[in-house]
């Protein structure tokens, strides 16, 4: 089983939907939960992040974690055509030093006007 | 503006032919890392750094050399490149010395291996 699986997509839904994206996860030693977004020919960044479990509310993008289920996701209200992206959910063990994030492939997303 | 600055964005290059992707941030961080990204495999580390001169293996360094002699530099080097590192590389900067945090990334080095 991998790390981390996330579906690649793509996702295509109209401008004003709510959007759901999500990852699974095997090592219960994650502690820190992150999004990045990526648009064409750029480099990620990062969307949202949290520590161990809850929810976390940025405008339009709300983070979930839980750690029970061993499942992470990333809402989007009234999604927008500039939400057009692939979004990457990455994680890291606590106190991990150096290797840094796991990342998942990613979720093509797609919003039409 | 903090940025982390990566060159060349493209290059074609032959199999064999020496080459370096040059990388430096201007945010003071300690840590960096470089990645690559290939279709169905995601973003893999190749290798890190948590300061200078303290360099160490990500998941995929064969066949790649890092340095980092300047806290704000880290260029990647390819001695002999060979056509399975044809991919997308990304330069990363973070503010945590154990890159635990939020990783700021370059714009990306396209690299093609004939």
């Amino acid at each position: 089983q991998k790390e981390v699986e996330q579906d690649p997509g793509p996702l295509s839904v109209p401008e004003g939907a709510i959007v759901s994206l999500n990852c699974t996860y095997s090592n219960s030693a994650f502690q820190y939960f992150m999004w990045y977004r990526q648009y064409s020919r750029k480099g990620p960044e990062l969307l949202m992040y949290t520590y161990s479990s809850g929810n976390k509310e940025d405008g339009r993008f709300t983070a979930q974690v839980d750690k029970s289920s061993k499942y992470i996701s990333l809402f989007i209200r009234d999604s927008q055509p500039s939400d057009s992206a692939t979004y990457l959910c990455a994680m890291s063990r606590l106190n991990q030093a150096g290797t840094a994030l796991i990342f998942g492939k990613g979720t093509t997303l797609s919003v039409s006007s | 503006e903090a940025q982390v600055t990566q060159n060349p964005r493209y290059l074609i290059t032959v199999t064999g032919k020496k080459l370096t992707v040059t990388c430096s941030q201007n945010m003071n961080h300690e840590y960096m890392s470089w990645y690559r990204q290939d279709p169905g495999l995601g973003l893999r580390q190749i290798y890190y750094s948590m300061n200078v001169e303290v360099t160490d293996k990500g998941d995929v360094p064969e066949g790649y050399k890092v340095s980092r002699k300047e806290k704000r530099n880290f260029p990647l080097i390819l001695e002999s490149p060979s056509p399975n590192q044809t991919s997308l590389y990304f330069c990363a900067s973070s503010p945590r010395p154990t890159g635990t945090g939020e990783l700021f990334f370059g714009e990306g080095s396209r690299l093609t291996v004939l």
